[in-house]
């Protein structure tokens, strides 16, 4: 399976947008880029998905880089209720999506 | 409400003992995945079914089992043979293929080995 890079931590104040990056320099054609979070004690939450093109939807807006090898998860303006662990996620046709160990997400008042 | 059910939310297992938990679907998804998570990690795939009466064993399967009789009941028991069961466990499930869809994941089950 394709892997995925991303910090293991970073920190946004509230009502800043944030900007959390995913190398995937090995992703094949086919693959769609996925992002979940996931809050303590709780199972993660889907937040967006695209293939090429960027994406926009009510939590936040996807970027992906013309060669696919990187994307961009971005949230407007943070709140801390957005404070939680983003992953980067690859999938294919395989039904599989591999979680690596994500973003943690620290969003100051 | 659409969604998936986890039960019970915390279970406490003696060593030695199998124990079921339970994960119950009403998207009518096709597709149905076990992920364990070790404080810290990311999620591990245990087993994943694509349909009915069909499952795969995932990267961690040894010690656990499956069924999957219905297309809304995707029960994963915990054997003896785990040497290491206490984690939170999360059910997932999803439209066929998970290219062009996402999946919706449980409330998890904590279950610790006492």
């Amino acid at each position: 399976d394709a892997k995925t890079t991303q910090p293991n931590s970073m920190e946004s104040n509230e009502e800043e947008p944030v900007h959390l990056p995913c190398n995937h320099s090995t992703i094949s054609g086919t693959d769609y880029i996925h992002w979940y979070r996931q809050l303590p004690s709780q199972g993660p939450e889907y937040v967006i998905h695209g293939l090429t093109s960027n994406v926009n939807n009510r939590m936040a807006s996807l970027a992906i880089a013309e060669d696919r090898k990187s994307s961009t998860l971005i949230l407007h303006r943070a709140t801390l209720r957005d404070a939680a662990v983003y992953y980067c996620i690859l999938g294919g046709s395989n039904y599989k999506l591999t979680f690596g160990k994500g973003t943690l997400l620290t969003v100051n008042p | 409400d659409g969604g998936i059910t986890q039960s019970p939310k915390y279970l406490f297992r003696k060593e030695g003992q199998n124990v079921t938990l339970s994960c119950e679907q009403n998207l009518n998804h096709d597709a149905m995945y076990w992920y364990r998570q070790d404080p810290g990690q990311g999620l591990r795939l245990i087993y994943y079914s694509q349909i009915v009466n069909d499952f795969q064993k995932g990267d961690i399967a040894e010690g656990y089992s499956v069924s999957r009789e219905k297309k809304e009941s995707f029960p994963l028991t915990v054997t003896s043979a785990q040497k290491n069961p206490t984690a939170f466990y999360l059910c997932a499930s999803s439209p066929p293929g998970t290219e062009d869809y996402g999946y919706t994941f449980g409330s998890g089950t904590r279950l610790t080995v006492v």
